[in-house]
């Protein structure tokens, strides 16, 4: 069965510094999508950045970049120059061929002023 | 273009008695997801819609949960009786076919059962 496993409860940055969020995830599938969302306390859920398995190159959206270790089912989230605005709860999901999205227990940010 | 719309933002019931939440997707998503957030969770797939058929409802406790999407537009999600478990966040998502360019949420309705 498909797992993600997020291992840090809580993190906390200083704005302006970088910050890396974990993710894990157990699948047998080949062919696969990893994301980030972002939930702020509106409680809507935003997407931060997709990776497609097939993929090599680690995705990047500004601010936002992961990295992506296939063989080791690692997909980790990179914020760099944070933001007061990047305090939230951040989700991994895992996503493939027919599959429901499978999300993690989330990471609470917070970025300290 | 307008996001997913959600209501009530609130509910807040007694156990036993029943709640029906309202969402509308993006126009031309033809998929609709409903999903339970309990907290310090993530979201949980409740039920999956492709158009106007159910996808997807394994995880739908169906002895007291009822959902439809008619017209393939508008959805409703439906408690009935509610148990003191049921109280989380109930969020409504949208795609386009496949969603593997991602979702767009909507803001959820947070239920409290007491």
């Amino acid at each position: 069965a498909q797992t993600v496993t997020q291992s840090q409860p809580e993190m906390s940055v200083q704005e302006a510094e970088t910050v890396t969020l974990s993710c894990t995830y157990d699948t047998s599938e080949s062919d696969y999508y990893l994301f980030w969302y972002k939930q702020p306390p509106s409680r809507q859920m935003i997407l931060v950045i997709r990776q497609e398995a097939y993929k090599q190159q680690n995705a990047t959206e500004n601010r936002f970049s992961v990295n992506f270790q296939k063989a080791a089912k690692s997909f980790s989230l990179k914020i760099s120059d944070s933001q007061l605005g990047d305090a939230a709860m951040y989700f991994c999901a895992y996503r493939a061929g027919t599959y429901k999205y499978i999300f993690g227990t989330g990471t609470r940010l917070k970025v300290l002023a | 273009e307008a996001g997913v719309a959600q209501s009530p933002r609130y509910k807040i019931i007694e156990k036993r008695q029943s709640v029906a939440f309202w969402c509308n997707p993006i126009s031309g998503h033809a998929t609709l997801y409903w999903y339970q957030q309990i907290l310090g969770q993530g979201p949980k797939l409740l039920i999956q819609f492709q158009n106007n058929g159910v996808v997807d409802d394994s995880q739908l406790p169906k002895d007291r949960f009822s959902a439809e999407r008619l017209k393939g537009v508008d959805s409703t999600l439906k408690i009935q009786p509610a148990k003191l478990e049921d109280s989380a966040v109930y969020l409504c998502a949208s795609s386009l076919a496949g969603g593997w360019n991602g979702y767009t949420f909507g803001s959820g309705t947070r239920l409290t059962v007491v």
